[in-house]
């Protein structure tokens, strides 16, 4: 079974913090992505990355960067923390062996920011 | 572009009823189906897929079927029980790009 896991459940920072959101898949999967998930909002796609040291912007990148420089590891960072990034964090992979494959996620990380 | 729309909740149903959870799709070219449930506290997790059109994906007691002509796909179950209470997504691969889209969610709650 593939594992998807996420550093925290749950995480408290304050405003302007820089954060870090971490996520470690084991299944030498090439692609990984970062969501945020909202009431009534379902889920948007922040930034993904198809292969170690590539990424591109979802929806919403703004406020966002992410770094994969292991093919396992997927990490999201808000540069500068601010309340309205309060949110569920939602990490998945997916091998590129076809499109057709589904998207694999980890439990979230529910972030609230003070 | 491509988009997926789901019925709103919440979805309230007695053990045994049966369930629908209706999904309509728009998209160009020829998208993979999935349905998803989140339990209370955890991440997505797989429900069943469809790859083609006319697919049928089935996955504890739930079904699916891929209906090019009408754009749908409606996930169904018989006889629902409490366990069954979660969030449903709706999704679809867009073939073009690596991304999915994702439908905004349907809670569903089974009493006892």
């Amino acid at each position: 079974d593939v594992k998807v896991t996420q550093s925290s459940r749950y995480l408290v920072k304050r405003t302007g913090e820089k954060v870090f959101l971490e996520c470690v898949q084991d299944m030498d999967h090439e692609n990984m992505f970062w969501y945020r998930q909202d009431p009534g909002l379902g889920l948007r796609l922040i930034y993904f990355s198809y292969d170690v040291k590539m990424k591109e912007k979802g929806d919403i990148p703004e406020g966002y960067s992410v770094s994969r420089e292991k093919k396992e590891r997927f990490s999201l960072i808000l540069e500068s923390a601010s309340t309205n990034q309060t949110s569920m964090y939602l990490c998945a992979s997916r091998s590129k062996t076809g499109l057709n494959q589904p998207q694999h996620f980890g439990d979230g990380t529910r972030l609230s920011i003070l | 572009g491509n988009s997926v729309t789901q019925m709103e909740g919440p979805v309230t149903l007695s053990e045994e009823a049966f369930l629908t959870i209706n999904c309509t799709y728009t998209a160009t070219g020829y998208p993979s189906l999935f349905w998803y449930v989140q339990y209370p506290g955890e991440g997505l997790q797989l429900l069943l897929k469809a790859t083609k059109a006319d697919d049928k994906g089935s996955n504890k007691g739930f079904e699916a079927t891929y209906r090019k002509e009408t754009t749908s796909f409606h996930l169904e179950k018989g006889s629902v029980q409490v366990s069954d209470s979660a969030v449903y997504f709706c999704a679809l691969s867009d073939p073009g790009t690596y991304k999915y889209i994702f439908g905004t969610g349907t809670r569903l709650k089974v009493l006892a």
